[in-house]
């Protein structure tokens, strides 16, 4: 089915470690972003791109790096995990961002532990 | 600069009667609103939007929307609620003038429909 895939759906990490979470979607959408969903917080923008080779920072974005090769994928990578990024990750696409009202396709969602 | 503004945590109906749940904005010039839908252990999905034109919108599950300038809200309503219907809603706002791509979330309602 098309829409978008992320991976993985769980995970436990120890403070200090190192991953990525990955989001692919099969839409050919040029506009990809990371949030976070933290209770009573809503959703906040970590990073996100108009197209391949092109990201910017959203709202909260330290601690995360981004990068966007192809059109399809959208990989977010935690460097050094710390307690505060215990939280549920989304990766949402869309046309291009610009056009007149787009919305956005959201994946099922990342459950990210931090202990 | 855009925001956006649900002012109530928690709503609670019981089964068949009238649901709102509210959405206040603010914009320099004209707003995209969009209202999100989060059912439990879920992504977001779309509901309906507001570009432009008449200023009730109708969306997916019989939900709709009214666009109010003056009052700058864009509250969600529906006739008869079902138990089914009980989810996490999120409105979004896009402020054009201000050359924004970027929607802006609220922090959520959570609707529960009593039996």
């Amino acid at each position: 089915n098309a829409g978008v895939t992320q991976t993985p759906k769980f995970q436990v990490l120890k403070t200090g470690q190192s991953m990525t979470l990955q989001c692919a979607q099969d839409m050919n959408h040029e506009y990809m972003s990371w949030y976070r969903q933290d209770p009573g917080m809503g959703l906040r923008l970590i990073h996100y791109s108009v197209g391949a080779g092109i990201t910017d920072q959203g709202e909260v974005p330290n601690g995360y790096n981004v990068s966007r090769s192809t059109t399809e994928d959208f990989p977010l990578r935690l460097l050094s995990a710390a307690p505060s990024q215990t939280s549920v990750y989304f990766c949402a696409s869309s046309p291009p961002i610009g056009e007149v009202g787009n919305v956005l396709t959201f994946g099922a969602g990342s459950r990210l532990t931090v202990l | 600069a855009q925001s956006v503004a649900q002012p109530e945590d928690q709503v609670n109906v019981a089964e068949g009667n009238p649901l709102t749940v509210k959405c206040t904005y603010s914009v320099s010039g004209n707003p995209y609103l969009f209202w999100y839908v989060q059912y439990p252990n879920r992504g977001l999905q779309f509901l309906l939007k507001y570009i432009t034109g008449d200023n009730l919108v109708k969306g997916s599950y019989g939900f709709e929307a009214e666009f109010n300038k003056s009052q700058t809200s864009f509250h969600l309503k529906k006739p008869s609620a079902l138990v089914s219907d009980s989810a996490l809603y999120f409105c979004a706002v896009r402020d054009l003038s201000g050359g924004s791509y970027i929607p802006t979330f609220g922090r959520g309602t959570s609707l529960i429909v009593h039996p």
